[in-house]
């Protein structure tokens, strides 16, 4: 089966570092999103992408999240400088209108 | 604004004892309801995408339906493996957005 990959599976660091989480979308999908699960809010979006364009990222604080998709295999979601309150598991999904989303297993972020 | 709502929050079930999951919805115009299932540690899977009222689809011991103001998830006759959180998401139309908002779950545990 195809799969989303997300790396790191787990992350703890420390307030203010720098965190870039990665995806490989499935080859051959059109649309990447970034969403955040937490206990709370549940799936919030953050971004997605269309053909490698960002359409949307009103989901994300500007001022420190960025998503990027450097090319069709790679797509970053980076946070600089991390706060305690972005810990939460950071989820990539890729896929199509007709077909639904696919989602990877997570990157499970703890900033101390 | 997109607003999911899904109850019960938590449902617990004996093995064979059939349930309805609700997923009510607010949105500007409905163009597709998705239903997911997540196990712990892991993403959302994809089940299941209705488009209009009257639509039904199953899978297995599942069946989700769908009307202009809600979607029910039927679990029929479950089995253990069936314990997991069920997520409802809604794709609304309006500035070609294909991001999904997604209720809060529904956290069913069958019982052996």
């Amino acid at each position: 089966d195809a799969r989303v990959t997300q790396t790191p599976r787990h992350k703890v660091t420390e307030m203010g570092q720098e965190v870039t989480m990665r995806c490989q979308p499935i080859l051959g999908h059109n649309t990447v999103f970034w969403y955040r699960q937490t206990m709370m809010q549940g799936l919030e979006l953050l971004a997605y992408f269309r053909n490698r364009a960002p359409l949307d990222d009103s989901g994300m604080p500007k001022d420190r999240f960025s998503a990027e998709m450097p090319d069709a295999t790679l797509a970053t979601l980076k946070i600089q400088p991390s706060e305690p309150r972005d810990s939460a598991v950071y989820f990539c999904a890729s896929g199509s209108r007709e077909y639904g989303y696919t989602f990877g297993s997570g990157t499970r972020l703890t900033v101390v | 604004e997109d607003q999911v709502t899904q109850s019960p929050e938590a449902l617990r079930l004996q093995e064979g004892e059939s349930s309805s999951l609700n997923c009510s919805y607010t949105v500007s115009g409905l163009r597709g309801l998705f239903w997911y299932r997540q196990d712990p540690g892991k993403g959302p899977e994809f089940l299941f995408t209705l488009y209009s009222a009257g639509e039904e689809k199953e899978k297995e011991r599942l069946k989700a339906t769908l009307t202009k103001k809600e979607s029910f998830l039927h679990i029929t006759a479950p089995k253990p493996e069936d314990s997991a959180t069920y997520l409802c998401a809604v794709r609304a139309s309006g500035g070609g957005a294909d991001g999904l908002t997604f209720g809060k779950g529904t956290h069913l545990i069958i019982q052996p």
